[in-house]
């Protein structure tokens, strides 16, 4: 089955770039999408298929897919970004939906 | 504006039964797959099911196969899982979510979800 994973935190000053992997063999040949959560509250998708920015998302945040390794990048991180981040695949072959384990972002 | 209003949470004994609803509004309903997808306290987001908009494909997660049924009624714009035989483990917080696609793709909207919690 579809496994994707994720480290279980990344911690990162304000102001610098955040990087969270989603990591699966041959990932690069599905469309990946982004989720934030933050406490209390439903997940918010941040990017869709890959690399694009839905509406009313911040230009800070953008993602690559590549190989076996898709990567949801946070520039210029603020406050606010503190949150848990996942990664989530449509499984054709099983016509599952995948979600990565999540990743803490912590803002120190 | 979308809205999905999840309903039907609660605290149930193991083995019994319990139906979810999710009512839906602002946007087509019966154009759009639609998914349930739970989060037990503290853990990440697991994915339980989905629907075709005519509720003609079904699919669900090993955990819950055989035991759960997602179906829904386009006429009254309202998502179901009915669950049965519920383990301590299905305790969780349910969301219903929009598919931007007929199956798959990702999740546009989700509602603020149900708290299910099994336990005698």
């Amino acid at each position: 089955s579809y496994v994707l994973t994720q480290p279980p935190s990344v911690s990162v000053a304000p102001g610098q770039t955040a990087r969270i992997p989603c990591g699966e063999n041959n990932i690069g040949s599905k469309s990946v999408h982004w989720y934030q959560q933050k406490p209390g509250q439903a997940p918010v998708v941040v990017i869709c298929y890959d690399s694009d920015r839905p509406s009313g998302i911040p230009e800070r945040f953008s993602g690559s897919n590549s190989g076996n390794t898709a990567t949801l990048t946070i520039s210029r991180v603020e406050a606010g970004d503190e949150a848990d981040y996942y990664c989530q695949v449509w499984d054709g072959s099983s016509d599952h939906v995948v979600f990565g384990g999540g990743t803490k972002l912590t803002v120190l | 504006q979308v809205q999905l209003v999840e309903s039907g949470g609660g605290v149930v004994q193991p083995g019994r039964s319990l139906r979810l609803s999710c009512a839906a509004s602002g946007f087509t309903f019966s154009t759009y797959g639609m998914h349930w997808v739970r989060q037990a306290p503290g853990k990440g987001l697991e994915w339980v099911a989905v629907i075709s908009y005519f509720g003609n494909n079904k699919y669900y997660a090993d955990s819950v196969k055989g035991r759960f049924t997602i179906s829904r009624d386009n006429s009254k714009n309202t998502l179901y899982l009915q669950m049965n035989s519920l383990r301590a483990e299905d305790t969780a917080l349910y969301y219903c979510a929009k598919s931007v696609e007929r199956l798959g793709g990702y999740f546009d909207y989700w509602g603020q979800g149900t708290l299910v919690t099994v336990s005698s």
